[in-house]
């Protein structure tokens, strides 16, 4: 099965700062990566597809890119409603692996 | 709108049996792939198992494979997760998620508790 990293696993952050979290794969995945957002209490979320696409009606200050073995999602400007876990997802091949997720917390 | 909701959850012994069930509303169900997604208290996500769209594929996790069934009945909009063989390995909110083309869970339910416990 396909590895999926990311780092870091937790980070602290402001309103108004450029966050950036990272999802490395154990081999080539094209651009196969999905990531998501996780409020306490809440189903997932889907915020980009593909590795860069951006599912309808998900801000645009949210961001995806990477191919290959190395993904980034950025939040260009965080917001007071951004802070959540966020799990890249590999869906390459089976079996679909998820990240360990990144904690983004004030 | 897209609702799904699941149902079936609870308690059970170790070696107990659950069937889980995901009612599909507001797509046409037949259209989509189907996804069972769990989460165990305090941890990550963990895909469990895959139906396709045409019925004609399934996948399952190693974690689960020859335990548990993934089926559909497209008549009730309704997706299920026969849970045979529950260890406490098996406690988690299950979710389950849509497939369309290369959007993978585009949306999910609320989740259903699953405790696995003597």
């Amino acid at each position: 099965a396909i590895q999926m990293t990311q780092s870091p696993s937790s980070l602290s952050a402001s309103v108004g700062d450029r966050v950036t979290i990272t999802c490395r794969a154990s081999q080539g995945i094209r651009n196969d990566v999905d990531w998501y957002q996780q409020k306490p209490g809440e189903a997932p979320k889907l915020l980009i597809y593909a590795a860069s696409t951006l599912q309808s009606g998900v801000p645009s200050r949210f961001s995806g890119s990477g191919s290959g073995t190395d993904f980034t999602l950025t939040i260009s400007s965080l917001q007071p409603e951004d802070f959540a876990t966020y799990y890249c997802l590999q869906d390459y091949n089976y079996p679909f692996t998820f990240g360990p997720g990144t904690k983004v917390d004030i | 709108q897209v609702h799904l909701v699941e149902s079936g959850g609870g308690m059970v012994p170790p070696g107990g049996s659950l069937r889980l069930s995901c009612v599909a509303s507001g797509f046409i169900f037949s259209d989509y792939g189907m996804h069972w997604v769990r989460q165990a208290p305090g941890r990550g996500l963990e895909w469990v198992t895959f139906l396709r769209y045409d019925g004609s594929t399934i996948h399952y996790a190693d974690s689960v494979k020859g335990r548990f069934t993934i089926s559909r009945d497209i008549s009730k909009n309704t997706l299920y997760l026969q849970m045979n063989g529950l260890t406490t390995e098996d406690t988690a909110l299950y979710y389950c998620a849509r497939q369309f083309g290369r959007l993978t869970f585009d949306s999910w339910g609320q989740g259903t508790q699953v405790t696995v416990s003597s």
